[in-house]
């Protein structure tokens, strides 16, 4: 069974500044895949980034960037020059490949960016 | 386009009526899910169907039903509910389940009030 953690439930970062947002997973499976998604308040819940557990590159989207560990079972994400629309839940979330695929959620991380 | 619809926004339901949530993509995904997310909390999964078939019930009461009438429609029936399944009702959809990188797109959600 996979487990995420994500161990700040919340976090603030000043804007235009740079914020990490900590996760770190658990899987017996060498086929997976990780996941940001970022939920706003009161609004859907979005793709931020995704990160293939073969690939040895740290996926990059724009602002967004990941610090993926496998050793360490570890997947931050760094949000740079943030924004005050980046202010929402980031839920970290693991997929293990397989016949019965499905998304395992970390608890959430709850961003507040300050102007 | 990147877009999961969901009708209605909100719902208001008394514990014995009978009601349904639709959800709705023309991505061409194979692969469509319910979940369940209570306030500040993670999405929790409830079904998951793949190729219009149910691959996937994660236990959930039959006071929860669900249909996949075509590969593009989900639908969520609703009966005999109680109070504490109000919640967002959030359906999402993937590309395959068996196959590919499977990042999963999520719909706006039904939030759901019973009394």
């Amino acid at each position: 069974a996979q487990t995420v953690t994500q161990s700040q439930p919340e976090m603030s970062v000043q804007e235009a500044e740079t914020v990490t947002l900590s996760c770190t997973y658990d899987t017996s499976e060498s086929d997976y895949y990780l996941f940001w998604y970022k939920q706003p308040p009161s609004r859907q819940m979005i793709l931020v980034i995704r990160q293939e557990a073969y690939k040895q590159q740290n996926a990059t989207e724009n602002r967004f960037s990941v610090n993926f560990q496998k050793a360490a079972k570890s997947f931050s994400l760094k949000i740079s020059d943030s924004q005050l629309g980046d202010a929402a839940m980031y839920f970290c979330a693991s997929g293990e490949g397989g016949s019965n695929y499905k998304l395992t959620f970390g608890k959430g991380t709850l961003l507040t960016v300050n102007p | 386009d990147t877009e999961v619809t969901q009708t209605p926004k909100h719902l208001v339901m008394g514990m014995t009526n009978k009601k349904s949530l639709k959800c709705e993509q023309h991505m061409g995904h194979r692969a469509m899910y319910w979940y369940k997310q209570k306030a500040k909390k993670p999405p929790e999964l409830m079904f998951v169907y793949s190729y219009e078939k149910l691959s996937i019930n994660e236990s959930v009461p039959s006071r929860f039903s669900p249909e996949c009438p075509n590969s593009s429609l989900l639908n969520l029936h609703l009966h005999a509910l109680q109070p504490e399944d109000s919640a967002l009702y959030l359906c999402a959809s993937s590309q395959d389940l068996y196959r590919g990188v499977r990042e999963q797109y999520f719909g706006p959600g039904t939030r759901l009030t019973v009394t």
